[in-house]
């Protein structure tokens, strides 16, 4: 069974505060996102990656940072957060993209609340 | 870029009634075409999913249409009953490789 773990569940900082986003995957997969869902909006990729120490910028990257440390670990960092950046917050695993390869499995979210 | 709208935004329907949930895409490169479901407090779950070769697909009470002359998805659900309640998505993908373009979701509630 696919396995992607978020950590931490709920965070709560305030503006200006710095916060890290963990998540691990135990599938053996190449491709990590970050996507960021709000109510009307869905999911909105904010970075992706396809293997340790790449990084792609998604559709809605300003003022989040990621790092791919391993090919099981993805980081996504707010170093200034704004309240603007409360949101829940997704992380998925994907493996190679081809022509059945498009799945993606996702963790269970982190809710994020800037003050 | 890739835009996707979907709708209805809220779906109400009585068990036993069938739930239809539509996307419209932008893209006519779009070639993958995919269903989530995300029920409370969880991630997103794949139902199924279709390549631009199937213009449709039926698994376990589900209905997937695609229409690329109207770029158009749906997803039927027949016979809805109450363990289907939760959010819906579409999500997909063409030119960019790796990623997927979401809709907006539809909150699927069915009353007994």
């Amino acid at each position: 069974e696919a396995a992607v773990t978020q950590s931490p569940r709920n965070k709560v900082t305030v503006t200006g505060g710095n916060v890290t986003l963990s998540c691990r995957q135990t599938n053996s997969h190449n491709y990590m996102y970050w996507y960021r869902q709000d109510t009307g909006h869905g999911l909105r990729l904010i970075h992706y990656s396809y293997g340790a120490g790449n990084l792609q910028i998604g559709d809605v990257p300003d003022g989040y940072k990621a790092t791919r440390t391993t090919q099981e670990d993805f980081f996504l960092l707010l170093e200034l957060a704004s309240p603007s950046q409360t949101s829940l917050y997704f992380c998925a695993s994907s493996g190679d993209w081809g022509a059945f390869s498009y799945e993606q499995y996702f963790g269970p979210g982190t809710r994020l609340t800037v003050l | 870029g890739e835009q996707v709208e979907q709708r209805p935004p809220h779906l109400s329907v009585r068990e036993g009634d069938s739930a239809i949930i539509i996307c419209t895409y932008t893209d006519s490169a779009t070639a993958y075409f995919s269903w989530y479901k995300q029920e409370a407090g969880a991630g997103l779950q794949l139902l199924m999913s279709v390549l631009s070769n199937v213009d449709r697909k039926e698994e376990q009470g589900l209905t997937v249409l695609l229409n690329k002359k109207d770029k158009r998805l749906s997803l039927n659900l027949t016979a809805a009953h109450p363990g289907d309640s939760a959010v819906y998505f579409c999500a997909v993908s063409g030119r960019v490789v790796g990623q997927l373009t979401f809709g907006s979701g539809t909150r699927l509630q069915v009353y007994a």
